[in-house]
């Protein structure tokens, strides 16, 4: 069975412009949710999904993040436009239908802004 | 409010010893799940062992075990007979059943092992 997948592994971009992460969650995973880490700090949580519908964003850190999650299954966040401190690794993890079941985690997108 | 402490931010160890990542946590939910998991260098999260708050035996999943003490809020991860492979980074994290995080996870600072040939 396939883990979960985020594309790129790694992106480098100057203030100011958009990037946009996915997140390929486990197949029939309802739950999708995306952290961040920021040098030197504690993993954060940013939103969650359960299916197509945004759960909680209490985590957004502003208006610049923007998370969907089209029918269901993968999940982009873009930001845009891009500052210094968005720079960090951005995780994705899924867990199946229950709240309470195990996050699995993907290897994470490194984003860089210059 | 929910948090993690995890005070070591380097450990090493010989391998083949055993050896003790601490984690602290607080919170005032009865309800909630304490995780470990590990980061090797190539960055992708691992998951290794969970404890349910109202479990009354310690976690066990191979070498990994967690020494959970619920009275003194503390979840420290044993790693028996440390292998090479072990170096990475560890972190213990905290889910809140009922609480305000609603099933998210809450992540200590992590703790880099580095296990000595």
């Amino acid at each position: 069975e396939a883990g979960v997948t985020q594309f790129p592994s790694h992106s480098v971009i100057e203030k100011g412009q958009t990037v946009t992460l996915r997140c390929d969650p486990i197949s029939g995973h309802d739950n999708l949710y995306w952290y961040r880490r920021v040098m030197g700090k504690e993993i954060k949580f940013l939103l969650h999904f359960v299916k197509e519908s945004k759960q909680d964003e209490s985590g957004m850190p502003n208006n610049r993040f923007l998370a969907e999650r089209t029918g269901g299954t993968y999940s982009t966040l873009k930001v845009q436009p891009a500052e210094l401190e968005d720079s960090g690794v951005y995780f994705c993890a899924s867990s199946q239908s229950r709240r309470t079941d195990t996050q699995y985690f993907g290897p994470g997108t490194r984003l860089t802004v210059l | 409010a929910q948090k993690i402490t995890q005070t070591q931010p380097g450990m090493f160890v010989q391998e083949k010893e055993a050896v003790t990542l601490d984690c602290t946590y607080d919170t005032s939910d009865q309800s909630y799940g304490l995780f470990w998991y590990k980061q090797p260098s190539s960055g992708e999260m691992i998951f290794l062992i969970y404890q349910g708050s109202y479990d009354e035996q310690n976690a066990t999943e191979g070498r990994y075990s967690l020494n959970f003490q619920k009275a003194r809020k503390s979840a420290n991860l044993v790693i028996s007979a440390s292998q090479l492979g072990d170096s990475a980074m560890y972190f213990c994290a905290m889910r809140e059943y009922y609480g305000g995080s609603q099933g998210n996870l809450i992540f200590g600072k992590g703790t880099k092992l580095s296990v000595k040939p």
